[in-house]
């Protein structure tokens, strides 16, 4: 079975500072690996989709990697900004099973 | 362009209740799920449905029914609500099959079971 683990929990940094989130999975043979933010009271937003046969995707100020061999993706976010607090999640998707982790806690202070 | 829409947003309900979240969905998108996400637990898949017509469990699907309405409507319904599914429900979608394709989420549902 699946498990997905995001460390840490929780993360405090000041404006400006470039920081990685870690998402580690058990199952090396999953589809694809999504990275969402969600805001307080709100829905999921996609931030980036690794396919299985990718290495990284980018988006702005985004970058996401995968290693598959390791069970490993990580979140770049560059030159943070207060607007980024929020919680990241990551989910690793087989058919039709898609596991989420619990996420990290983004703090941004300006 | 709406996205994913769920109704209602928030709920109270008291234990042995029924109810029914709607979700509706504008992108055309084949695949639509529920989720549930409690805390330090994640989100957790309780049916999907590939395609209309179709449904299938998902890891909780206990206590729980769906139906698959057309191509844009996916409800799920709680016959007999207990405090234990007190929780902030999800609906998604997805444009391609088989989950993979990026997720599309609504804003979620907040239910109490009292």
């Amino acid at each position: 079975k699946q498990e997905v683990t995001q460390i840490p929990a929780a993360l405090s940094v000041p404006e400006g500072e470039n920081l990685v989130l870690n998402c580690s999975f058990t199952d090396s043979a999953i589809y694809n690996l999504q990275w969402f933010r969600q805001d307080p009271g709100k829905g999921l937003t996609s931030l980036l989709l690794i396919q299985s046969s990718q290495r990284e995707q980018t988006s702005g100020r985004l970058n996401a990697s995968l290693d598959k061999s390791s069970g490993r993706s990580t979140l770049y976010i560059a030159a943070s900004q207060p607007g980024d607090s929020a919680t990241y999640l990551c989910a690793g998707g087989g058919f039709q099973k898609l596991v989420f982790g619990t996420g990290t806690r983004l703090l941004v202070s300006p | 362009n709406a996205g994913v829409t769920q109704t209602p947003k928030f709920q109270v309900l008291k234990t042995g209740q029924s109810m029914t979240l709607q979700c509706a969905q504008d992108m055309n998108h084949n695949s639509m799920y529920w989720y549930r996400q409690d805390p330090g637990m994640g989100l957790r898949l309780i049916y999907y449905s590939a395609s209309e017509g179709t449904t299938d469990k998902g890891e909780v699907p206990n206590g729980y029914n769906v139906s698959r309405l057309n191509k844009r409507e996916f409800s799920l319904r709680l016959e007999s609500a207990a405090p234990s599914q007190t929780s902030v429900y999800f609906c998604a979608t997805d444009r391609l099959a088989a989950n993979t394709g990026e997720l599309f989420f609504g804003e979620g549902s907040r239910l109490t079971v009292l």
